[in-house]
């Protein structure tokens, strides 16, 4: 039982390239999240998810976008990378009602 | 949307001491959770708590959901407590927002 697993753990981009953030839990988890980390500050949420084929838009959403097909994946994609993107990333799943949230290792990105 | 105060921001220990870190949020919620952020990023679990009183070895919890705070507690601190404590609240599993934390650091 891996729990939630995000790749890659480290991703140097160039401005303007684009990349996909990859996430998979294996909890058969209902809901799904992602947020950035800036230093000196608490995680954000960037958009989640309540099921397979359902997506949402949190804080920060511009410059990225999401989709889940399945329920164990939920992939985050920068379409044109950006210096202010620069941050850690968490991959998040829970389920409704009990328990709370269970978070990815990160991943660290940064866009030159 | 809702806010979420840590206090305090720093907090440096000798090992064996005991602290007490707060989190204030402005509005009802059906979740809150503490985390342990490792000096290496990892986020852990501690508690899942958005009412009354948890203890895990040398960490317990509480949270009074009315008066909107929680309190963690660390008894005999050891320099593996060090790291950034977050307190998350929200009214759903899948929508957290987060304080911006306590560094802690507990020195040998």
């Amino acid at each position: 039982n891996a729990g939630v697993t995000q790749t890659p753990k480290f991703q140097v981009l160039k401005t303007g390239q684009s990349m996909t953030l990859q996430c998979a839990q294996d909890m058969n988890h209902e809901y799904m999240s992602w947020y950035r980390q800036d230093p000196g500050m608490g995680l954000r949420l960037i958009h989640y998810s309540v099921g397979a084929g359902i997506t949402d838009q949190g804080e920060v959403p511009n410059g990225y976008n999401v989709s889940r097909s399945t329920t164990e994946d939920f992939p985050l994609r920068l379409l044109s990378a950006a210096p202010s993107q620069t941050s850690v990333y968490f991959c998040a799943s829970s389920r409704p009602g009990w328990g709370g949230a269970f978070f990815g290792q990160g991943t660290r990105l940064t866009v030159v | 949307g809702i806010q979420v105060e840590q206090s305090p921001p720093d907090l440096i220990l000798q090992e064996g001491a005991n602290s007490t870190l707060r989190c204030n949020f402005s509005d009802s919620v059906n979740n809150l959770q503490w985390f342990h952020q490792n000096p290496w990023g990892q986020l852990i679990n501690l508690f899942y708590i958005p009412s009354g009183t948890k203890q895990n070895g040398r960490l317990s919890a509480t949270t009074v959901a009315t008066e909107r705070y929680s309190l963690l507690y660390i008894s005999s601190s050891q320099t593996t407590d060090s790291g950034v404590y977050f307190c998350a609240v929200g009214g759903s599993n899948y929508k957290l927002t987060f304080g911006k934390g306590t560094l802690l650091t507990v020195n040998p």
